[in-house]
């Protein structure tokens, strides 16, 4: 079935590092991904989406590509700041033979980021 | 754009009681979604609606029921609570557009304790 794989947390960093989340994933057919965001507190707002092959998806300076030859969608950010301290969430949905409606989640990486 | 609203924001319930978690959405999806976030599990889907009429059950649904009231509306009902439905429960929302790949769109969430 299908499903997503996201590297475990908590990741630590120091303001204006770089950071990557690795992000992979199993479908049939030609999903979407998506990346998006959770605060302390709050809901997942959607930080950035990709919807077919070398798709690069950004938003606030992160970026995410859609690999289909190695089924990734990795989070990057150049230079990250005490604000970007958050859980991280990979998503697809769609692909072939799937139910459209329904969306798969990684786990979650939380990410720290010291001043 | 009040997106999608979710009330109440928390809520203590003693083991056994019963309680309606509502959900409204303004922006004219056909599809919407209740999960639940426990820590270090991620996200996990309870019921799904995919339009107007139709539910259907997630991968942790029971102790759970649903109703879809109307095309805005989608509400959760735990009719006998236990303490292992302690959470954080999300509503989420998306147009369901098997062409346009469109995102979920989340609520703020409910914090439900069971004593």
């Amino acid at each position: 079935g299908n499903s997503v794989t996201q590297m475990e947390g908590p990741v630590t960093l120091s303001e204006e590092a770089f950071l990557t989340i690795n992000c992979t994933y199993t479908a049939t057919g030609y999903p979407s991904l998506f990346w998006y965001v959770q605060y302390p507190g709050e809901g997942l707002q959607l930080l950035l989406k990709a919807t077919k092959a070398d798709d690069k998806g950004s938003n606030k300076g992160f970026e995410a590509t859609y690999r289909k030859e190695t089924t990734s969608f990795h989070l990057e950010k150049g230079s990250v700041q005490v604000s970007d301290s958050a859980v991280y969430f990979c998503a697809l949905t769609g692909g072939m033979g799937y139910n459209f409606n329904k969306f798969y989640f990684g786990s979650g990486t939380k990410l720290n980021v010291k001043p | 754009n009040a997106g999608v609203t979710q009330t109440p924001k928390f809520q203590v319930l003693k083991t056994g009681q019963s309680m309606t978690l509502q959900c409204a959405q303004d922006m004219n999806h056909n599809s919407m979604y209740w999960y639940r976030q426990d820590p270090g599990m991620g996200l996990r889907l309870i019921y799904y609606s995919a339009s107007e009429g139709t539910t259907d059950k997630g991968e942790v649904p029971n102790g759970y029921n649903v109703s879809r009231l109307n095309k805005r509306e989608f509400s959760l009902r735990l009719e006998s609570a236990a303490p292992s439905q302690t959470s954080v429960y999300f509503c989420a929302s998306s147009e369901g557009d098997r062409v346009n790949n469109q995102p979920q769109h989340f609520g703020d969430g409910t914090r439900l304790s069971i004593l």
